[in-house]
């Protein structure tokens, strides 16, 4: 059994840059959750998706920020033009079908912009 | 507006000790809280559960409570060890919404 997977790991990039992030949920878990995590606090939710559906977005999520879960499998998170400010980890959850609660996290993906 | 503050932010403890991380929450109207553990870099590791008709749910040395009337959860370490050292993170879930809103998290360092 794989739990929540999420690539890259790391990232460094250049401010300016546009960076994409990839989340494989559990298998056959609808909902799919992005939190942003910066040092020294708490997850912060981002966005979460039932099936391919974006059903809510924070107003953290700028538009600069976009994400798909095209074929309700694997989600990707984009950031476009980079700022110092999007340093941070962003985590991936997943929940199965009846059970809203129970959100399983993925490894994260740390963000370094230079 | 919901919010989540935990106390201490950062505890050290020698190894064996009993302790008590505490949580708190201004809207009582919750479905549900969760205690996290996070190691460094890593993600999130689910510890305990609570619905909001529950008072209190044990797992191991671990025991969590909750006043939903008072806005409060204790997370409860029974001798402790230096494996338990890690950030533990408590997380409400409102009712009406799917997200869990986040507590900045208590550093523990269990020192052998």
């Amino acid at each position: 059994d794989t739990g929540v997977s999420q690539d890259p790991r790391h990232k460094i990039t250049k401010r300016g840059q546009n960076v994409t992030f990839r989340c494989d949920p559990i298998s056959e878990h609808n909902r799919l959750y992005w939190y942003r995590q910066t040092l020294g606090q708490g997850p912060e939710f981002l966005t979460y998706f039932q099936n391919e559906a974006q059903l809510e977005k924070s107003r953290l999520l700028s538009d600069r920020f976009s994400a798909e879960r095209p074929k309700g499998s694997f989600s990707t998170l984009e950031i476009q033009r980079t700022e110092q400010g999007d340093s941070a980890m962003y985590l991936c959850a997943s929940t199965p079908l009846g059970s809203p609660y129970e959100q399983y996290f993925g490894p994260g993906t740390r963000l370094t912009v230079t | 507006k919901q919010e989540v503050t935990q106390i201490p932010a950062a505890l050290s403890v020698p190894e064996g000790e009993n302790l008590v991380l505490n949580c708190s929450f201004t809207d009582s109207a919750i479905y549900n809280l969760q205690w996290f553990r996070q190691d460094p870099g890593k993600g999130l590791t689910s510890l305990l559960l609570i619905q909001s008709s529950q008072r209190e749910q044990t797992s191991g040395r671990l025991n969590a409570s909750l006043d939903k009337s008072s806005g409060r959860s204790t997370l409860y370490i029974a001798a402790s060890q230096p494996g338990d050292s890690a950030t533990y993170l408590c997380a409400v879930m409102a009712s009406g919404t799917y997200k869990y809103i986040f507590g900045t998290g208590t550093r523990l360092k269990v020192l052998a």
